[in-house]
Order: C-alpha cells, then sequence, then structure tokens
C-alpha cells in the first residue's frame, strides 16, 4: 500500500547548527504538507507544497518538494531551542485529499 | 476566525468504561472534520472523517465509533473501553484544500 517514510527518526543537534528532515512517497502526490508538534503539544500546520520542484521558505525554515513529486524535505538554517519538536510530513492518499497519509515524523532535539 | 475546541484535555477511565469526547469547531461552515490518535512517541492514526452532518467513514475496525450531529460537531464514543485505547486522541478540521487545524487533544489513559 501507499507508504510516507521520514528520516530521521531522531536528530539531536547543538543550537546554531542546521537540521534536515526528508520524507519519501511511494507515489506520487499531489501535495505534501508539513506540521510542527511541540512537546505535549499538537500538529500544527505549516506550509503546503503542490509544485514539482517548489521551494518554500519561512524564515529559517525551506519546504522542497522534488521534480518527481514522491520526496520533500524540511531544512532549518541555524536552530534554535523553539525550533525542538516533532516534525511530520503527510500528503493526500490515493489522491483523496480529504485523508491525508502521515509520516512518522523526525523528532529532533537541541541542545543549548 | 476559525477555533476548534476540544474536551477533555486529559482523562483516565477504567476498563470497561463508556468513553465520549467532543469536538467543536467555530467560524466556518460545512467543514471536514477527522478524529486521529497517536499512541506515545508515534504517528498520527486516521480514525474517523466526515464530510457532513451524519457522514461518517470509519478508517480502522476498532472498539470505537463516531458521530456528527451538527455541522461543527464532531464526537467519538465507546461502550466499553479497552487498555489499547489508551493514547493522545486529536480532532481536526480542514476546509478543501488547506492542511488540517488540531484541536489541542485529549489524552486518554484506561486503566
Amino acid at each position: 500500500g501507499q507508504q510516507v517514510m521520514q528520516i530521521p527518526q531522531y536528530q539531536h543537534v547543538q543550537e546554531g547548527e542546521d537540521f534536515t528532515t526528508y520524507c519519501n512517497s511511494s507515489t506520487t502526490l499531489s501535495n505534501i504538507q508539513w506540521y510542527k508538534q511541540r512537546p505535549g503539544g499538537h500538529p500544527v500546520f505549516l506550509i503546503q507544497l503542490v509544485k514539482s520542484g517548489e521551494v518554500k521558505k519561512q524564515k529559517r525554515l525551506t519546504f522542497q518538494f522534488g521534480e518527481a513529486k514522491k520526496n520533500s524535505s524540511l531544512h532549518i538554517t541555524a536552530t534554535q531551542t523553539t525550533d525542538v519538536g516533532t516534525y511530520f510530513c503527510a500528503g493526500p492518499l490515493g489522491g483523496n485529499n480529504r485523508k491525508l497519509i502521515w509520516g512518522l515524523g523526525t523528532s529532533l532535539a537541541v541542545n543549548p | 476566525s476559525q477555533t476548534i475546541h476540544q474536551w477533555p484535555a486529559t482523562l483516565v477511565q477504567p476498563v470497561g468504561s463508556p468513553l465520549s469526547l467532543e469536538c467543536t469547531v467555530e467560524g466556518t461552515s460545512n467543514p471536514n472534520l477527522y478524529w486521529y490518535r497517536q499512541a506515545a512517541g508515534r504517528g498520527l492514526q486516521l480514525l474517523f472523517y466526515s464530510v457532513g452532518i451524519g457522514q461518517i467513514s470509519s478508517e480502522v475496525p476498532q472498539n470505537l465509533s463516531a458521530s456528527r450531529p451538527q455541522d461543527r460537531q464532531f464526537i467519538l464514543s465507546s461502550k466499553k473501553l479497552l487498555l489499547s485505547d489508551s493514547g493522545f486522541y486529536l480532532c481536526a478540521w480542514t476546509p478543501s484544500r488547506w492542511g488540517y487545524t488540531f484541536g489541542s487533544g485529549t489524552r486518554l489513559t484506561v486503566v
């Protein structure tokens, strides 16, 4: 069945270092969404990418959608302690935008 | 602006007891509504979704049920809780094309 894989599962960085998480789908996605979940909190929508090769930036966060629309990445430049949390990617299940298939997330820890 | 309310925040229930979690959305009409469960340290599992009043799609056979008695109200229920029902339950809504907005969640511990 359709799968979305995220790597790495965990990442520890020193504050100020960069961080990247990768998301790979077994099928072509019409769009991909990224969410952040702080420890003890709920997932918060960050961004949606739709176009092949699309790159979007939000301050220190850079999101990319692969040319084949099967992979995506989130890169954080110069991490801060406020970046701590789990980052999830998600894409429509079977082309149905009403349902998403989720990666298992990448948990980021930042040492001050 | 749109807001989503979910309660209670935490719940400890004995095995075999009933469950009712409620979620309401304000500031929008005819939202798509979702119930997710997240086990500790794990990803999100879609349990139910609804595109309108009385319309429920079940994604995983289980001990739970959902109902949508009003346009902006979504209820998750169980007649008899199991230990395996413990988890973090999240309600979410979405307009047709954009990302999900999640409620603050209910941490359920079945003892």
